[in-house]
């Protein structure tokens, strides 16, 4: 069965500094990978996605993610955190050999820091 | 091209009622799933279906919670005789028919309060 686990349910930084929140999955198929942004009361918006292919993914709003087979791991990093990023941060895994069930990580609240 | 449309946004019942929650996916997308959000906690998959039928309905409770996805219409989660910890935050996703495409886009969910 997959599972994610994302470390640190609270992440804080200072605007302009780096931004790394931590994805970690357990899957017994090549993974499909995602993360997703939850702004207060809203739904959930698509960052980015690793299927196959190139490891390190870029998504919007000067997001990417890198996947590590061999650490289990997609990280989401920005460079440069600005106010805007403060939200939820959901990693999420699918098996995925057609549209199939996602399996969510507990969710990273970012704080931005003025 | 509209979004996931989920409606009610907000959605109070007392101990008791029903609770019915709508979804209508992006256009041309006949897969539909639904998720639950407890609060504090990361959305946890509940059912999947296409039109007319459910496909995997593994993270369903047992009993009171049902759901449909008609030929005509949107899909329709339903929670019959809500108790309080039926509240949540309930979204709905959709992605397209075709296999290669794993992408699910989220409606803005409807939050159930059961007082």
């Amino acid at each position: 069965a997959q599972s994610v686990t994302q470390l640190g349910s609270h992440v804080s930084v200072s605007e302009g500094a780096l931004v790394l929140l931590r994805c970690n999955y357990s899957s017994s198929v090549p993974p499909y990978l995602f993360w997703y942004v939850q702004y207060p009361n809203q739904g959930l918006q698509l960052l980015l996605k690793y299927t196959t292919g190139a490891t390190l993914v870029k998504g919007i709003n000067g997001f990417e993610a890198e996947f590590k087979k061999s650490e289990t791991s997609f990280h989401l990093t920005k460079p440069s955190a600005h106010m805007s990023d403060a939200a939820e941060y959901f990693c999420a895994v699918s098996v995925a050999q057609g549209a199939q069930k996602l399996v969510f990580g507990q969710g990273t609240r970012l704080t931005i820091n003025p | 091209n509209a979004g996931v449309m989920q409606n009610p946004r907000h959605l109070v019942r007392r101990r008791g009622q029903e609770a019915r929650l709508r979804c209508s996916p992006m256009k041309g997308h006949s897969h539909v799933y639904w998720y639950r959000q407890l609060p504090e906690e990361g959305l946890k998959f509940m059912v999947y279906l296409q039109k007319e039928n459910i496909i995997d309905e593994s993270g369903m409770p047992k009993e009171r919670f049902s759901a449909e996805f008609p030929k005509e219409g949107p899909s329709i989660l339903r929670i019959q005789q809500v108790v309080r910890g039926d509240s949540a935050a309930y979204f709905c996703a959709s992605s397209p028919s075709a296999g290669r495409s794993y992408e699910q886009y989220f409606g803005p969910g409807t939050r159930l309060t059961v007082t």
